[in-house]
């Protein structure tokens, strides 16, 4: 089965800067990459996605880029805030019937201000 | 707030008995998905429910069991539960859009605690 892997698991970042996460697929059938936030206590919530047919998706602060054919994605998060502070997720499907999603194991992002 | 909720959100039972989970969808979204987050396992997909059917198994026990009813709520039962039974257990809802495209949608899941 599909094998993702993400790093860090964790990231200390001054407000305002940047923060990286990146994560590598095993299947190279997989075709979709959601990224969620999940804060404590609350259930992971879709921040940005993006399908094989791009390469680089923007909303606002947050950008996700992919590589297929070094299937690796990444999520790009500009002039942090301390509301950035959370685990994130990165996730992959193959679609085309079977849209179960397999996750990284989570970044915890933590925004000093 | 996705418009998926999870009852219970909290349940704490005892080694050996059985709970089941409710899931309720977002309006018009046939599929539910359930996952399960522990923390050495991660967010792990249990089972997968599509108008009523079972449509994908993931890493689900066998004392674990689901099902989707008409007006499209989900159950998951667990049952001869075990101390690693404990977990955070999600809900997704998801519908199909144009060109096969699919997304997932989160409850705030139920908190289980089995002692």
């Amino acid at each position: 089965g599909e094998n993702v892997e993400q790093h860090p698991s964790t990231l200390s970042v001054q407000e305002g800067d940047s923060a990286v996460i990146k994560c590598t697929y095993s299947d190279s059938a997989s075709n979709y990459f959601p990224w969620y936030k999940q804060e404590l206590g609350k259930g992971p919530q879709l921040i940005i996605d993006i399908r094989s047919n791009v390469g680089e998706k923007k909303d606002q602060r947050i950008a996700v880029t992919l590589n297929k054919t070094a299937k690796h994605f990444s999520l790009h998060i500009t002039e942090t805030q301390p509301e950035d502070s959370a685990v994130y997720f990165c996730a992959a499907s193959k679609g085309s019937n079977d849209y179960k999603l397999s996750f990284g194991a989570g970044t915890t992002v933590t925004v000093r201000a | 707030d996705s418009g998926v909720t999870q009852t219970p959100k909290h349940l704490i039972t005892a080694t050996g008995q059985r709970v089941t989970l409710r899931c309720s969808p977002r309006s018009g979204d046939l599929s539910v998905y359930w996952y399960q987050q522990s923390l050495d396992q991660g967010l792990q997909f249990l089972i997968q429910y599509y108008n009523g059917e079972e449509r994908a198994k993931g890493n689900i026990l066998e004392r674990f069991s689901a099902q989707q009813f008409p007006d499209l709520h989900s159950e998951l039962n667990l049952s001869s539960l075990e101390l690693g039974d404990s977990a955070l257990y999600f809900c997704a809802s998801s519908v199909l859009e144009g060109g096969g495209r699919e997304t997932q949608y989160f409850g705030p899941g139920t908190r289980l605690l089995v002692l």
